[in-house]
């Protein structure tokens, strides 16, 4: 079982649609949560981190579920240039600080 | 944030041959680790690059086939050794900033015929 399990789509949603990307991860003991978003031939970029407690950064909101081990981002309005690959990413608390990464969901938003 | 650079940003290699990439931040780091990401694929970490010490690599990674330099804070470098075409990748290094977010590099696209 892969330690960070995404959806891989692709996602087709007409603009301003709502969209929501759902991540699993396998150790019960992870850290730090993330969504990167990365567009084709770039590097990923972070576009937030998800707290236990949920959070809102415009028309996207994250929450984490830690009891089920189970991570969301939601995307209000799509935009054309919301259409990329969003990417669930985890550390793990073992000491090592590097990040785990998901395979990645792809969202293309039409007009 | 960082600003990251990284160099070459793409090479057509020789199967073979070896090909060092550099990368730079305009920051001191304490962490910044090498990633590797397969077409089609996502992320996989090669090493964590440590400064002053020998790089800590993950299973599957060795260090006669990927040499790292961590000469200081803010460079490194990332060697891809008798490079055969399944070595054909994006390179990226990252650097941590604060507690657990990374910023990447813009990656470095090897070709390897």
């Amino acid at each position: 079982r892969k330690e960070v399990e995404q959806d891989p789509g692709p996602f087709n949603v007409p603009e301003g649609a709502t969209v929501a990307f759902n991540c699993t991860y396998s150790n019960s003991a992870s850290q730090s949560f993330f969504w990167y978003r990365q567009d084709c031939r770039k590097e990923p970029k972070l576009l937030m981190s998800v707290y236990s407690s949920g959070n809102e950064d415009g028309r996207f909101t994250a929450q984490l579920n830690r009891a089920s081990q189970y991570i969301s981002l939601l995307i209000r309005d799509s935009k054309l240039s919301d259409s990329a690959t969003y990417l669930c990413v985890v550390t793990f608390n073992t000491g090592r600080r590097a990040l785990t990464f998901g395979s990645g969901t792809r969202l293309q938003v039409q007009p | 944030s960082a600003v990251i650079s990284q160099k070459p940003s793409r090479d057509i290699c020789q199967r073979g041959t070896s090909l060092t990439i550099q990368c730079q931040v305009d920051s001191q780091v304490t962490m910044m680790f090498w990633y590797r990401q397969q077409p089609g694929q996502s992320l996989t970490l090669i090493a964590t690059a440590n400064q002053g010490s020998e790089a800590t690599y993950e299973s599957g990674f060795v260090i006669d086939k990927f040499p790292i330099s961590r000469p200081n804070l803010t460079f490194s470098t990332l060697t891809v050794s008798n490079m055969s075409p399944e070595d054909s990748s994006i390179y990226l290094c990252s650097v941590e900033v604060d507690s657990g977010t990374q910023y990447f590099g813009p990656g470095t696209r090897l070709l390897v015929l």
